[in-house]
């Protein structure tokens, strides 16, 4: 089974970046082809962040295409998302996620790491 | 504002069926998949309807997805109290090059 655990820290400074970290257990992250970053402010909805395959390509939610990145680390089976300028409005709970290649929904979740911005 | 839409809140009676619509456009819902995932609270996200109308195994036969052109809708028959949660609609966005969510309908069950 599949297990996916988000880390990183819990409180980011306003202007500063946020960083996290998705360790990947019970299959290589080279087994399946996407792998997503999705958050949810609280009390609201669910919001695509983006994603990386295996092989290193990556989307980008377009709104925030010019502070985030996805990279990967395939010997440690985690990848990571950098969101760089944040503000309140990036507070959130962020998950990682994978994609099932075949039916094309997110199969494995992570439980979530809430990041507050705050000074 | 979220690219598809919906409700903000469905509610029904047990035993009842509800259902849940999710409109989007030509660039997204109209041309691709649509998924919905239940969200129950202070949990991950779960699927329950992937490629329009397919149930992953261990999914109550209680639910079941539509796509008709620019829209989708997600239906709950038999309404059990277990079935109050968020309920999500997602799909690919060609205009976008990304995934998009609707922005969620809590549904309650009275």
């Amino acid at each position: 089974q599949v297990q996916l655990q988000e880390s990183g820290p819990g409180l980011v400074n306003p202007s500063g970046t946020l960083s996290l970290t998705c360790r990947v257990s019970g299959g290589s992250i080279s087994s399946s082809n996407w792998w997503s970053w999705v958050r949810q402010p609280p009390g609201k909805g669910l919001e695509w962040i983006g994603e990386i395959s295996h092989t290193g390509s990556t989307h980008y939610h377009p709104s925030l295409k010019s502070r985030v990145a996805v990279s990967v680390d395939k010997s440690k089976n985690q990848f990571f998302l950098s969101l760089r300028s944040v503000t309140a409005a990036d507070t959130a709970v962020y998950h990682c996620a994978r994609l099932d290649d075949s039916a094309g929904y997110f199969q494995y979740w992570g439980q979530g790491a809430l990041v507050t911005v705050s000074s | 504002q979220p690219v598809l839409t919906q409700a903000p809140s469905a509610s029904g009676t047990p035993g009842q069926r509800v259902a849940i619509s999710c409109s989007g456009s030509s660039s997204n819902i109209e041309n691709n998949y649509v998924y919905w995932y239940q969200q129950l609270p202070g949990t991950a996200p779960k699927v329950l309807i992937y490629r329009n109308d397919q149930r992953p195994s261990g999914v109550p036969d209680r639910f079941s997805g539509s796509k008709s052109g620019t829209s989708a809708s997600l239906a709950i028959s038999g309404l059990r109290s277990e079935d109050e949660a968020d309920y999500y609609c997602a799909t690919w966005d060609d205009s976008l090059s990304g995934r998009v969510f609707g922005g969620g309908t809590k549904l309650t069950v009275l």
